[in-house]
């Protein structure tokens, strides 16, 4: 079954940081260039960051919004992705997604295939 | 930037109704135009990608048209299961979804 799992969301303080998780199974991790997707509480859908492929040098792009304080990263050997969340703010509250993207195109394609979703919750 | 605006914000129809939702975007995205379905506390589901182009497993029910910067979802007989928040999402450069439509029954 093709399927990803996040995993370290939680309560942190203002200015701290959080490690997230998410682990893939049932396709060829290292084929896909992988994204963050967030949605703070009762809002819409923000789009926070990728990773591309190894094929493109894994290469990353973030959102303004976390550009200097997020860091993506993935371990193709153990199928995982992460994003480091450094100098959080309260804004930063949200369910944090991690998603498959189709196709390797310029601008990625359309996600395909979601996380279950992981809370993190920034206040003091 | 891309500006996405999509509208509207929420609709209210009853089962049986042919709904319509619309997303432009602010410059030329060609065909990059993918359309979602949320339902509450669950991950987004893609119903649409390429504009056109039906998921694999989505009900016909669902459709979606349009290139450059008019887009247009339609659902042709809203069912009770639909009820959900519908988003589009460009991809031309880096990805940008539209801020959301949430569908209810009438």
């Amino acid at each position: 079954e093709v399927q990803l799992v996040e995993s370290g969301g939680g309560l942190v303080q203002p200015g701290g940081s959080l490690r997230l998780s998410c682990a893939a199974s049932g396709f060829t991790f290292s084929d896909h260039y992988m994204d963050w997707v967030r949605q703070a509480p009762g809002k819409g859908l923000e789009w926070v960051g990728r990773t591309r492929n190894k094929a493109n040098s894994y290469t990353t792009e973030y959102a303004a919004s976390v550009k200097g304080r997020f860091t993506i990263s993935r371990d193709d050997s153990k199928n995982s992705l992460y994003l480091q969340m450094n100098s959080l703010k309260t804004e930063d509250t949200a369910v944090y997604y991690c998603a498959r993207v189709t196709t390797v195109a310029p601008g990625g394609g359309a996600f395909d295939i979601w996380g279950q979703g992981t809370m993190v919750t920034v206040s003091s | 930037d891309i500006q996405m605006t999509q509208s509207p914000s929420s609709l209210s129809a009853s089962v049986g109704d042919r709904v319509t939702i619309t997303c432009q975007a602010s410059q030329d995205i060609s065909n990059y135009l993918n359309w979602y379905q949320q339902k509450p506390g669950k991950a987004p589901k893609l119903l649409i990608y390429d504009a056109s182009n039906l998921e694999t497993g989505v009900p016909s029910r669902f459709s979606g048209s349009g290139s450059g910067t008019d887009f247009t979802f339609t659902i042709s007989s809203l069912q009770p299961e639909d009820i959900a928040t519908y988003y589009c999402q460009q991809y031309d450069n880096l990805p940008l979804f539209g801020g959301g439509t949430k569908v209810e029954i009438k």
